[in-house]
């Protein structure tokens, strides 16, 4: 699986949009782009996937360069309950029961 | 989305006991189970892969003696920590994942302290 870079930390004021960018400029074609958080003592909660078109859910939106070698995960109004650790992985895509590896991520802060 | 319950929530044992740790896929099928331990301040480390009816398959440094791995059923998956000491004092946390699944579904973690 690729490696991909994120920042260490970020901090986001209450409302606004979280920005949270990721390189992997290594991403093979059949590779896909993953974004999980885990809030503190809790188990990961999945956010959002993508190969190479923009996605959005209720949760977030997934914006992947044309080439692909980086992304961001967009939270369009943070809000306290958002602060977590958000981690961004690449690994090949849907139906392959393989595992996740996590990174270092980057740790949001939201503040009031 | 699916939900993963694991129990118990937290447990805490004395050096040279064993633990069982429950994990469950309550609203979906669960062909593959993952178990992942994480230290305070560090990132999810996958310790092993349980494909259901077959043995669990271990990472590199992980001893399957001390961490015994069981997928019975499409929806149980249990992590027995035998012999614990201290040092295996950690969160552990199972995912879930279905046939053709699109994402992996996360547990809430295990907290254990072995004293």
């Amino acid at each position: 699986d690729a490696k991909t870079t994120q920042p260490t930390s970020m901090d986001c004021a209450e409302g606004r949009a979280a920005n949270l960018p990721c390189n992997h400029s290594t991403i093979s074609g059949n590779e896909y782009v993953y974004w999980y958080r885990q809030i503190h003592s809790q188990g990961p909660q999945y956010i959002i996937h993508g190969l190479k078109n923009n996605e959005t859910n209720e949760m977030a939106s997934l914006i992947i360069t044309e080439d692909r070698k980086s992304s961001t995960l967009i939270l369009p109004h943070a809000t306290l309950r958002d602060t977590a650790v958000y981690y961004c992985i690449v690994r090949v895509g849907p139906g392959s029961a393989r595992q996740l590896t996590f990174g270092s991520g980057t740790q949001l802060t939201v503040l009031p | 989305g699916a939900v993963v319950s694991q129990h118990p929530s937290w447990v805490i044992c004395k050096s040279g006991t064993s633990v069982k740790i429950e994990c469950r896929s309550l609203d979906f099928q669960a062909t593959t189970m993952f178990w992942y331990r994480q230290f305070p301040k560090q990132s999810l480390m996958l310790m092993a892969t349980s494909n259901e009816g077959s043995k669990a398959t271990y990472e590199q440094g992980v001893e399957k003696d001390k961490f015994l791995i069981n997928h019975a059923s499409l929806t149980l998956s249990t992590l027995t920590v035998t012999s614990a000491h201290p040092e295996d004092s950690s969160f552990y946390i199972c995912s879930a994942s279905g046939q053709g699944a699109q994402e992996q579904y996360f547990g809430p973690g295990t907290r254990l302290t072995v004293t």
